[in-house]
């Protein structure tokens, strides 16, 4: 079972650049989130998506985009990276809102030069 | 505001028990959460309360009290895989959103 994968697993990537961050989860979760953990500063969510069809906004979500076509995948853009984009994205997944559990990827760590 | 606080660091000995806290001030509450995080590994899901008291599972236990605003994760018969982060959450309760609020992690280092 792969439960939640997410591509790249790592990536440098140029200033001004656009990147896509993958995630596809195989357990049929309605609810997806994005986060991004930088040291000092915890987990913080950039944005989540309650079900297919809609998503909305974290507590960091400046300079990034999703969208939820389907319920398997839900990719993070970042339209023009910068350096303080740099960290670990964390993309997770829970049977719905009120579930108990999210389930986390295994991270992409990204660097903005 | 939404503030969880933690300690950053803790060390303690193999075999013993510990406790970390938490404390948290947030607009909404819909439940209180403990992760765990080894270095470069994703967060995996230890506990959950929702209501005032003690949940038992296994060598952790997990208690909270929505009138302090406080949680605390106890972790007994410490093992050397006990190193790791641990992160406290708050589900936001404002809305139907799943949305967890994190404290910063307690980075646990067990030593022999």
């Amino acid at each position: 079972t792969a439960g939640i994968t997410q591509a790249p697993t790592s990536q440098i990537l140029a200033a001004g650049r656009s990147m896509t961050l993958r995630c596809t989860q195989d357990m049929r979760h309605n609810a997806m989130y994005w986060y991004r953990q930088d040291l000092g500063l915890g987990l913080r969510l950039i944005h989540y998506s309650n079900t297919a069809g809609t998503t909305g906004k974290g507590e960091v979500p400046d300079g990034y985009s999703v969208s939820r076509a389907n319920t398997d995948d839900f990719p993070l853009t970042l339209a023009s990276a910068v350096p303080s984009q740099t960290s670990v994205y964390f993309c997770a997944s829970s049977a719905g809102t009120s579930a108990n559990e999210q389930f986390f990827g295994p991270g992409t760590r990204l660097t903005v030069l | 505001g939404q503030n969880i606080d933690q300690p950053t660091e803790m060390t303690a000995t193999e075999g013993a028990i510990v406790q970390i806290n938490c404390t948290y001030q947030t607009s909404g509450f819909n439940g209180l959460f403990w992760y765990q995080q080894h270095a470069g590994e994703a967060p995996t899901f230890l506990s959950y309360n929702v209501l005032d008291g003690l949940e038992e599972k296994g060598r952790f236990s997990s208690f909270l009290s929505r009138s302090k605003g406080y949680s605390y994760l106890l972790l007994k018969e410490l093992q050397m895989k006990d190193s790791a982060s641990y992160l406290c959450a708050v589900r936001d309760g404002s809305g139907n959103t799943g949305k967890l609020i994190f404290g910063q992690g307690t980075t646990l280092q067990v030593k022999p």
